[in-house]
């Protein structure tokens, strides 16, 4: 159950694009199409973002999108705007009903 | 709308025990499944349980396999996590989650993507 790999810090400007990777192995995020992602903003919750690789929850911008090749998975912040400046966590179900998270992005709004 | 409300935190010794509650609302919690995952201070998210809507199936990550016990009272809306033996390394914000996984008298949907609603969190410290 090693955790999955996510980069440490992404940037952008507001309006600008940015695309966080999620990287495990065979075992989970290739394995399944299970990988979901959550958005973490200092003291709070985490908040569903992208569910089952591509599917955005009802409430959640459609700035946000996410896909997967392999063994990676990618979530991507169309139109970047200040309020999305956060933590964001890719998830796997890593099999036997275990699962798996990323070690965290955190997205700074330049 | 749906809430998840935990309680219990606090703060052990190593070796000793804590309860942690999640009181349910908004939704029938009999019917879905329920996450425990736990956030080390400035650290990354971890999953720690699953117990199935009926209480009967429950899984574990492997750090607390034959420490933390997963259950769940459908009577009374609640989920808990019985944490036995403490280590400092527990120490950690406690989330209980909603899986969007449910069962009702009409059949079962099942979806294995991880945690659809989060609680606000409780926060357990472990230090002598």
């Amino acid at each position: 159950q090693s955790a999955l790999t996510q980069p440490r810090s992404v940037s952008g400007s507001p309006g600008q694009s940015v695309t966080i990777s999620c990287t495990g192995t065979s075992s989970d995020v290739g394995g399944y199409n299970y990988v979901s992602w959550y958005q973490q903003h200092p003291g709070k919750a985490p908040k569903l973002m992208i569910y089952d690789v591509t599917k955005g929850p009802s409430g959640v911008p459609d700035r946000f999108s996410g896909s997967k090749s392999g063994n990676t998975a990618s979530l991507i912040i169309s139109g970047l705007q200040a309020e999305d400046e956060a933590d964001y966590y890719c998830c796997s179900y890593a099999g036997s009903y275990t699962w798996v998270f990323g070690g965290g992005t955190k997205v700074t709004v330049l | 709308q749906v809430q998840l409300v935990e309680s219990g935190g606090g703060v052990a010794q190593p070796g000793r025990s804590l309860r942690l509650s999640c009181a349910a609302s908004g939704f029938t919690f009999s019917y879905y499944a329920m996450h425990w995952v736990r956030q080390a201070p400035g650290k990354g998210l971890e999953w720690v349980a699953i117990i199935s809507y009926d209480g009967v199936s429950k899984f574990y990550t492997d750090s607390v396999k034959g420490r933390f016990t997963i259950s769940r009272d459908n009577s009374k809306n609640t989920l808990y996590l019985q944490m036995n033996s403490l280590r400092v390394e527990d120490t950690a914000v406690y989330y209980c989650a909603r899986d969007p996984s449910y069962c009702t008298s009409g059949g079962c949907h099942s979806d294995l993507y991880g945690m659809e609603v989060w609680g606000q969190g409780t926060t357990v410290t472990v230090s002598s």
